[in-house]
């Protein structure tokens, strides 16, 4: 069964700097996708960012990018000027690729997030 | 707006009563999930369903119960055989079959049950 590991319960950053969460994960499949999703105090489950296994292009979505590592099996988050508005639980994701069916994603345990000001 | 609507949002309860936490969709959506979070543990898949009247378990299913007879609704039953109730429950949806397989879920605002 694939697992996903979050090794860092919480961290925090000065706002303004760059932090990079890490996450790993077990897997015997060679194709896959990776999330990670936010989580701000209303709970709200937001996408930030994926990749696909296939792909060695690291992702990029604005001020936040992934350093995907395949045969490492690490998938790292770096969030670039941090804003007090990041600060939120963390999730990194796992899903099996699929012709059609459901989406069964494995999370992580979650990293908490904290911006000083 | 499409979306995804859990009701209610607070839910409480004594123990030994079941009960059941809403979840309708007007995104269109074949796929609909439940997951149970926990501090420390992250989100752990307890049912879902592909199509209408078709369900299967997730990793933790024991004393949890669900039904899909609409698309649109998928209502988790949290029954007195569940040992630890207390948590915080999403539900999701995913993209019908044909668009882009790399589709995020997406969920609701969740419900966080108390039993006491």
């Amino acid at each position: 069964a694939q697992t996903v590991t979050q090794s860092q319960p919480e961290m925090s950053v000065q706002e303004a700097e760059t932090v990079t969460l890490s996450c790993t994960y077990d897997t015997s499949e060679s194709d896959y996708y990776l999330f990670w999703y936010k989580q701000p105090p209303s709970r709200q489950m937001i996408l930030v960012i994926r990749q696909e296994a296939y792909k060695q292009q690291n992702a990029t979505e604005n001020r936040f990018s992934v350093n995907f590592q395949k045969a490492a099996k690490s998938f790292s988050l770096k969030i670039s000027d941090s804003q007090l508005g990041d600060a939120a639980m963390y999730f990194c994701a796992y899903r099996r690729r699929m012709i059609q069916g459901a989406q069964k994603l494995v999370f992580g345990q979650g990293t908490r997030l904290t911006i000083n000001p | 707006d499409g979306g995804i609507t859990q009701s209610p949002k607070y839910l409480f309860r004594k123990e030994g009563q079941n009960v059941t936490l809403s979840c309708e969709q007007n995104l269109n959506h074949d796929a609909m999930y439940w997951y149970r979070q926990d501090p420390g543990q992250g989100l752990r898949l307890i049912y879902y369903s592909q199509i209408v009247n078709d369900f299967q378990k997730g990793d933790i299913a024991e004393g949890y119960s669900v039904s899909r007879e609409k698309k649109e609704s998928f209502p988790l039953t949290v029954t007195s055989a569940q040992k630890n109730p207390t948590a915080f429950y999403l539900c999701a949806s995913s993209s019908p079959s044909g668009t882009p397989d790399n589709s995020p879920l997406h969920f609701g605002n969740g419900t966080r049950l108390t039993v006491t």
